[in-house]
């Protein structure tokens, strides 16, 4: 079954922008897409969630285009505090719907 | 502040032992999730609920249970602890009766090791 995919790991410098994409082709239709960011040894915390189109915060920005197949982080002049695992959360419908964490994607900011 | 606290930050028990994780919100949510994560796996939804005395299963429910008797307290309970079940388990707490919010607080986490 296909399930929340994105990219296991990233590399960027600091001051750069950085895009993460979560692909979730099942997403059901009603229900919402969230970004979560975990440090080590800590339960993640919420970022920013969007339904469609742009959403921006003073964190970051989501952009899910009109299928909503697939939604895009983007962190705009990453520090080296970024560095963090990155989830996206949606609800996936296979005939009965699934709350599902992507694997997450780790990112490291270079001095 | 938001807070969700777990009895424990690390845990070791043995194989064929009775473990509770327990989690407690200050926030008055009415859902709870429990999660255990595991390199390269994420993390996966063992069981939620949204209100009291109500459980839902999530993706890996095998080999756990849950309880929640009052609303700010959700515990995760492993009848005869396996090696399988090392894990990190997390536990989190949503503001909204409907999973539409997922907006969800998490705890700390328990690593859980299992000898």
């Amino acid at each position: 079954l296909a399930k929340t995919t994105q990219p296991i790991s990233m590399d960027s410098y600091e001051g750069q922008e950085v895009n993460i994409t979560c692909s979730h082709n099942n997403i059901a239709t009603n229900d919402y897409i969230t970004w979560y960011q975990q440090f080590p040894s800590q339960g993640p915390r919420f970022i920013i969630q969007g339904y469609k189109t742009k959403v921006t915060n003073e964190v970051a920005s989501l952009f899910i285009p009109a299928d909503r197949k697939s939604s895009t982080l983007s962190l705009p002049r990453v520090s080296l505090s970024d560095t963090a695992v990155y989830y996206c959360l949606v609800v996936l419908n296979f005939g009965n719907e699934k709350l599902t964490f992507g694997t997450g994607t780790r990112l490291t900011i270079i001095p | 502040d938001v807070k969700v606290t777990q009895s424990s930050r690390y845990l070791v028990k043995r194989t064929g032992e009775k473990v509770f994780l327990e989690c407690v919100q200050d926030m008055d949510h009415e859902n709870m999730f429990w999660y255990r994560q595991d390199p390269g796996l994420g993390l996966r939804l063992i069981y939620f609920s949204y209100d009291v005395k109500m459980k839902e299963k999530g993706d890996i429910p095998e080999g756990y249970s849950v309880s929640r008797e009052k609303k700010e307290r959700f515990s995760l309970i492993l009848e005869s602890a396996s090696t399988n079940q090392t894990s990190m388990y997390l536990c989190a707490s949503s503001p909204s009766g409907s999973k539409n919010d997922n907006e969800q607080f998490f705890g700390p986490g328990t690593r859980l090791t299992v000898l």
